[in-house]
């Protein structure tokens, strides 16, 4: 079976930053996406991993460890647009990807 | 810049009625993909189709066809809609390639009275 998980929500203050989590546990790996939903939205694609480490990519960074199952988004120097909802998402084998449930930040003044 | 396109932002159907959503993109991607997202359950998968003509089923594709006669438009079939199809329909595509990440449309806020 597939499985992905994620916070529900998480809440952080301007200029702070924040770590999201995302475990899982998928029947095959072909890399993982990071995705910025604002509400009434479509998605946009912010950054993949497909070996472990860290990609940078100007406030937004991402981590994989293949072997934990495990990922984080971490956003620095918060900006009130960054108040969102985060969807992790890992492309299994095939064309396919499965998505979590995603985590809805809350930046605050 | 890749442009995903769905027909209507918000549609309000009633119930047994045959509904169809569209989707059309620019980029020349062979993939394309309906999800619909509703609060607390995120994306999930519909159908998919990696070629035209080409199906697969998702993860909740009961009560729904799709059809993928061009290349560029892959539309969703609700045969008979019903309340619980109410939702937030979204369409996406994507390159074949491992790499390439999904573009998703404005999505379809359906409503089923």
């Amino acid at each position: 079976g597939q499985n992905i998980d994620q916070p529900t929500e998480m809440t952080a203050t301007e200029g702070a930053i924040v770590q999201i989590n995302c475990t899982y546990q998928t029947s095959g790996f072909n890399g993982l996406f990071w995705y910025q939903q604002h509400a009434g939205e479509a998605p946009t694609f912010l950054s993949y991993n497909v070996l472990d480490g860290l990609e940078e990519k100007g406030r937004f960074s991402s981590f994989l460890s293949r072997s934990k199952g495990y990922s984080y988004l971490l956003l620095k120097e918060l900006q009130m647009k960054d108040s969102a909802s985060y969807l992790c998402a890992v492309r299994v084998y095939g064309q396919n990807f499965v998505f979590g449930p995603g985590t809805r930040l809350s930046v605050l003044p | 810049d890749v442009k995903v396109t769905q027909s209507s932002r918000y549609l309000v159907k009633r119930t047994g009625e045959k509904v169809f959503l569209e989707c059309v993109q620019d980029m020349d991607h062979e993939n394309m993909f309906w999800y619909r997202q509703d609060p607390g359950l995120g994306l999930r998968l519909i159908y998919f189709s990696y070629d035209v003509k080409m199906k697969e089923k998702g993860d909740i594709p009961e009560g729904y066809s799709v059809s993928r006669e061009k290349k560029e438009r892959f539309s969703l079939i609700l045969e008979s809609a019903s309340t619980n199809q109410t939702s937030m329909y979204l369409c996406a595509s994507s390159f074949e390639t491992d790499n390439q990440p999904q573009h998703f449309g404005d999505g379809t806020r359906l409503s089923i009275l």
